[in-house]
Parts: C-alpha cells; structure tokens; sequence
C-alpha cells in the first residue's frame, strides 16, 4: 500500500506570494495517477488537480501540478485570499486509495 | 449539476453500527464510483471503500474489512455506508465521493455529499 507523504506540515505566506506544496509517495504512483484538493473549515474537499497536472472544471489557472514516479508538486503562483486552506494529495493508482496528511496554507 | 446529499449526524454507542445514507442526483448513478471517506476531528481524509452500482461489488481498504459494507441501490440512486462495532475512534465525519470517471474505482473525487458527523459515545 501506498503511503502518502506532505511537506511542510503548515506554510505561512501572504497574499500574492507563491506556493510550493510537497507530496512524497512511498513507492511509485502508477500512471501518474495522483489529484489535489482544497479544503476550507467545515466544508467537503474540492477537487483541484488530477493526474497530477490537469486542472478540475473551473479551477482557475494560478494552480498547478507537476510530478511523477513517487514526487509531485502543487504551486499556487499567487495565493488569493480565498486560497489559505488545507490542500491534500490522493493517489488513485492503485488500491487502496490514499491522501496525504495535508498542509495548511496560512496568512502570514 | 450533480448533487450528494447525505443523512443527518448520529450519535451512537460503542459496540453498536451506524448507517449513513448518500442520496444522488443529476448524474448518472449507477455507472460511478461512490466511495465513502471519513475525517477525525482535526485530523486527514482516510478512504474506507467504495462501490460501483451497476456492478454491485465493493471494495474496501484493509483496515475496515469485516467492519464496514458499502452498498447502493440503483432505484433510489442511493449509497450506503454502514460501520459496525464501533468505537470511540470512529468518531468522525463521514463523506461519499463520487468518482471523476465512469466504471472504475481508481479514481480522483469530483463531486462530495455534505459530510455527515458521527459520534461515538458512551
């Protein structure tokens, strides 16, 4: 089974400055097969990225993913209030499926 | 546009089971995916198993085998997630998710029901 990696545990930026979240698997996602997600307190995640570089209908075009074999990245390139959130990795290659532990983008 | 809506928040006892319901519509139903994830307070998403109706089989992750059954019923375009024997532990909320594509359980989650918070205690 695979085991999903995040790093930083919390990022503190500000408005406009860039994002760079880690996702570290422990052995290679198969196909590339690893997604994204956005969740805000209270509410259900969001799907923001899968197949580790295409976008989910109606994401808009500051986030981005990229990796393979057992790295991925997600870059916000300017973080927008309505950014600050948790953000998760899933991989989807194989079963069972599995999210990362989440990094907490917060306000500086 | 797809909609989940899940049932309401329980309060159970240990050793006892819980059943939450995941109602869909303006989808397709049967041919995705519904999976079921759940989240302690504070904590990350775990993925506990999922079903594809039109097939009728579940699968589920190791951790919950023997403890949790997943079903569907295409008439009522309706998921299910019953868990057993529970404990403190289980205390969470619990989402479905439906699946990006069609006939497969390796998938991304593009849309998700409410969440519905389970307690567990005594």
């Amino acid at each position: 089974e695979i085991v999903l990696t995040q790093s930083p545990g919390t990022l503190s930026l500000s408005p406009g400055e860039r994002a760079t979240l880690s996702c570290r698997a422990s052995q290679s996602v198969s196909s590339s097969y690893l997604a994204w997600y956005q969740q805000k307190p209270g509410q259900a995640p969001r799907l923001l990225i899968y197949g580790a570089s295409s976008r989910a209908t109606g994401i808009p075009d500051r986030f981005s993913g990229s990796g393979s074999g057992t790295d991925f990245t997600l870059t916000i390139s300017r973080l927008e209030p309505e950014d600050f959130a948790v953000y998760y990795c899933q991989q989807y290659g194989s079963s069972p499926l599995a999210f990362g532990g989440g990094t907490k983008v917060e306000i500086k | 546009q797809v909609q989940l809506v899940q049932s309401g928040a329980e309060v159970k006892k240990p050793g006892s089971s819980v059943k939450v319901s995941c109602k869909a519509s303006g989808g397709t139903f049967s041919s995705y995916a519904i999976s079921w994830v759940r989240q302690a307070p504070g904590q990350g998403l775990e993925w506990m198993g999922g079903i594809i109706p039109i097939f009728g089989t579940a699968n589920y992750a190791q951790k919950f085998q023997g403890r949790v059954t997943i079903t569907a019923d295409e008439s009522t375009s309706t998921a299910y997630m019953e868990l057993s024997s529970l404990r403190s532990e289980d205390t969470a909320v619990y989402y479905c998710a439906r699946g990006l594509e069609m006939a497969t359980h390796l998938v991304p989650f593009d849309y998700w029901g409410q969440g519905t918070l389970v307690t567990v205690s005594s």
